[in-house]
C-alpha cells in the first residue's frame, strides 16, 4: 500500500520570500514521486516528477524538489515566489505494480501575500 | 495537441438520480483514470482503464461504475445519486500508462446533488 502525507495544509507566504512545501510518502515498492497544481476550478497539472536519477529534479514556474530516499520525503520549493503562484499543490506516488493509479496527498493551499 | 477534455463542467441531479460523465483523453492515450476530489476526502481513486479494461479500481460502491470504448473516450455513471456524491470529477489520461508516465487532467465535471 502506497500513502501521502503532505505536512502542512496551508502555507502563507509573502511575495518573493522563498517556500517549501513538505511531502512524505510510504510504500513497500518502489515509487515515481510528482508534484502536481490547481488553480481554482481547474484540473491539475504537472509541475514536476521523480523518476530515477538526481535526486535534485527541476520543474516548471521555478520549481524543484529534492527526492531522499532515507527519510522518504519529496518537498517542493521556490527560491522566489510571485502571487500567481497561489494554488493548491498536491504530491502524489505511483508505481509500476499500480500503474494507473496515483495516490495524492491532501493537498497544500500556497497563498502569496503582496 | 488537444488537452483531456470533460464533459459536461457542470451538472446539478436530484438525489436518487443517476448521471453518466464523459472524458475524452489526449490522442493515443489509452489509460483513463478517474478521481472524485471532495473538500473533506482530497483526491480519491475511483478507477482506470486500459485498452477497455478496468486495471484498476478504488474504494467506492458498486454505484460507481465506468467503461471506456475502442477510441479510449471513457464513461463514468452514478447511480441513486446521495449528496455526499456532490464532489467535483475529474478524469486523467497517459500514455502509455505505467507507473512512471505523466498523468494529463481534465477540467473536471462539478456535480452537485441536491
Amino acid at each position: 500500500a502506497q500513502s501521502v502525507t503532505q505536512l502542512d495544509s496551508q502555507v502563507p507566504v509573502f511575495e518573493e520570500a522563498p517556500v517549501e512545501l513538505r511531502c512524505n510518502y510510504s510504500s513497500s515498492v518502489s515509487v515515481y514521486l510528482f508534484w502536481y497544481v490547481q488553480y481554482p476550478n481547474q484540473g491539475l497539472q504537472l509541475l514536476l516528477k521523480y523518476l530515477s536519477g538526481s535526486t535534485l529534479v527541476k520543474g516548471i514556474n521555478g520549481f524543484e524538489a529534492e527526492f531522499n530516499k532515507s527519510q522518504t520525503s519529496f518537498h517542493l520549493r521556490k527560491p522566489s515566489v510571485h502571487i500567481s503562484d497561489t494554488a493548491e499543490y498536491f504530491c502524489a506516488v505511483s508505481s509500476n505494480t499500480n500503474a494507473g493509479k496515483s495516490t495524492f496527498g491532501d493537498g497544500t493551499t500556497l497563498t502569496v501575500k503582496p | 495537441k488537444a488537452g483531456v477534455t470533460q464533459t459536461p463542467r457542470y451538472l446539478i441531479k436530484t438525489r436518487g438520480q443517476q448521471v453518466t460523465l464523459s472524458c475524452s483523453p489526449i490522442s493515443g492515450h489509452r489509460s483513463v483514470s478517474w478521481y472524485q476530489q471532495t473538500p473533506g476526502q482530497g483526491l480519491q481513486f475511483l478507477f482506470e482503464y486500459f485498452s477497455e479494461t478496468q486495471r484498476n479500481k478504488g474504494n467506492f460502491p458498486g454505484r460507481f461504475s465506468g467503461r471506456q470504448f475502442s477510441n479510449s473516450r471513457s464513461e463514468m455513471n452514478v447511480s441513486t445519486l446521495e449528496l455526499g456524491d456532490s464532489a467535483l470529477y475529474l478524469c486523467a489520461s497517459s500514455y502509455p500508462g505505467t507507473g512512471d508516465t505523466e498523468a494529463f487532467f481534465g477540467q473536471g465535471t462539478r456535480l452537485t446533488v441536491v
